[in-house]
């Protein structure tokens, strides 16, 4: 079936440092990539998508790119500040619309 | 808008217990999901439905049932509890199936 592998499952940047998420799916039907970003008690919120008709999307210091070949996406994060910290997922989507997630990054920005 | 909201926040149950896990949702999305989260696994899905009337498996199906009779509710019911079932159980809804999904708060369950 459907997978999503995502990694590291945790990391830790200097304030200021840039920070990458790493995805990879197995569905070559899959159509749509969102991240969600979630704080300590908090519900998933998406911070960022992109669609399989693009490579890149940005969005002020957050981006994500696309690699349909190789079937991974990345979340880019740039001068991480103390409030980007959370767990960070992944997600993608085809045609039979099971939302598919990975497993979650816990990043930590250290001040 | 109220948005997505789950009932109740917290329940604690005694295995063999059923009980009913509710999720409504006033945007008129098409699309409503349960996920369970447990530590270190992520968000999985239990069970979603496309519009009402129609409801399809997830990934951890097993254990619990869905219905969805109306475009705004979408509850979840657990049979006969079991601890494995202890988790955080989110509700959530998008426009179609490859569209944001805007989660609930959350349904913190223990099963003893």
């Amino acid at each position: 079936g459907e997978n999503v592998e995502q990694h590291p499952s945790t990391l830790s940047v200097q304030e200021g440092d840039s920070a990458v998420i790493k995805c990879t799916y197995s569905d070559s039907a899959s159509n749509y990539f969102p991240w969600y970003k979630q704080e300590l008690g908090k519900r998933p919120q998406l911070i960022i998508d992109i669609r399989s008709n693009v490579g890149e999307k940005k969005d002020q210091r957050i981006a994500v790119t696309l690699n349909k070949t190789a079937k991974h996406f990345s979340l880019h994060i740039t001068e991480t500040q103390p409030e980007d910290s959370a767990v960070y997922f992944c997600a993608c989507t085809s045609g039979t619309y099971k939302y598919i997630f990975g497993t979650g990054t816990r990043l930590k920005v250290l001040a | 808008n109220a948005g997505v909201t789950q009932t109740p926040k917290f329940q604690v149950l005694k295995t063999g217990q059923s009980m009913t896990l509710q999720c409504a949702q006033d945007m008129n999305h098409e699309y409503m999901s349960w996920y369970r989260q447990d530590p270190g696994m992520g968000l999985r899905l239990i069970h979603y439905s496309v519009g009402a009337g129609i409801t399809d498996q997830g990934e951890v199906p097993n254990g619990y049932n869905v219905s969805r009779s109306t475009t705004e509710d979408f509850p979840l019911r657990l049979l006969s509890a079991a601890p494995s079932q202890t988790s955080v159980y989110f509700c959530a809804s998008s426009t179609t199936g490859t569209d944001t999904q805007y989660f609930g708060p959350g349904t913190r369950l223990t099963v003893l």
